[in-house]
């Protein structure tokens, strides 16, 4: 596609239930990143996937978050036992060869638990 | 770890004057410094970047100035317009040693006509 994409753009989901976010990521491009915005907030990093190498995941913040990239393009980042304080925006970026090359952005996914 | 302080976190100004939004990092290794635009409802988008071989960098109405030796670099705009309203973040990034990209918190430009 022509830019990075997200899906589902809106979620809402039940306290304590598993989500999945998607992003498909410019084609070509080797790197990819999650980020989180909260309401009013700055973007929060939360992992990094670059070609084959081992992502780095230093900005996860609990183990209930995890992140996966198959084949080098589509990644999925998955929370289990959502709490209240996950809500936020979901960003996906993807850039050509990671640091140094701009970084695209998607239009995220709100993720509302309720 | 690496971090990034931007400020103002709120910036409000004339329609056509200049408005200025400075961040500091702490990795000396940064060598990659973008600048992102983001609106209502939509990602963040990049208006410009600046390298650490460069120390200003300009794009019509917009310029970005760096100090690597103090780490911090300064985002510009001339004869702002209200189209200019948004929140602007500035990030570092590009270190050998991590590609990440690390975000300031942000600033809310409003330009009032």
């Amino acid at each position: 596609g022509a830019g990075v994409s997200q899906s589902p753009s809106n979620k809402v989901t039940e306290k304590g239930k598993d989500v999945e976010l998607r992003c498909d990521p410019i084609s070509g491009h080797t790197a990819l990143y999650w980020y989180r915005q909260s309401l009013g907030q700055g973007l929060e990093f939360l992992i990094y996937f670059q070609g084959n190498s081992a992502p780095d995941k230093s900005g996860l913040p609990s183990d209930r978050f995890s992140a996966e990239r198959t084949g080098g393009s589509v990644s999925t980042l998955t929370i289990q036992r959502t709490q209240q304080e996950d809500s936020a925006v979901y960003l996906c970026a993807s850039s050509l060869v990671g640091w140094n090359t701009e970084a695209f952005f998607g239009q995220g996914t709100r993720l509302t638990v309720v | 770890g690496e971090n990034v302080e931007q400020h103002p976190s709120t910036l409000s100004v004339q329609e056509g004057d200049s408005a200025v939004i400075k961040c500091t990092y702490s990795d000396s290794a940064s060598n990659y410094f973008p600048w992102y635009k983001q609106e209502l409802g939509k990602g963040p988008q990049l208006i410009i970047d600046i390298r650490s071989n460069v120390g200003e960098k300009k794009d019509q109405r917009i310029a970005v100035t760096l100090n690597k030796t103090a780490k911090h670099f300064s985002l510009h705009i001339t004869e702002t317009q209200p189209e200019d309203s948004a929140v602007y973040f500035c990030a570092a990034g590009g270190s050998s040693n991590t590609g990440k990209l690390i975000f300031g918190q942000g600033t809310t430009l409003q330009v009032k006509p």
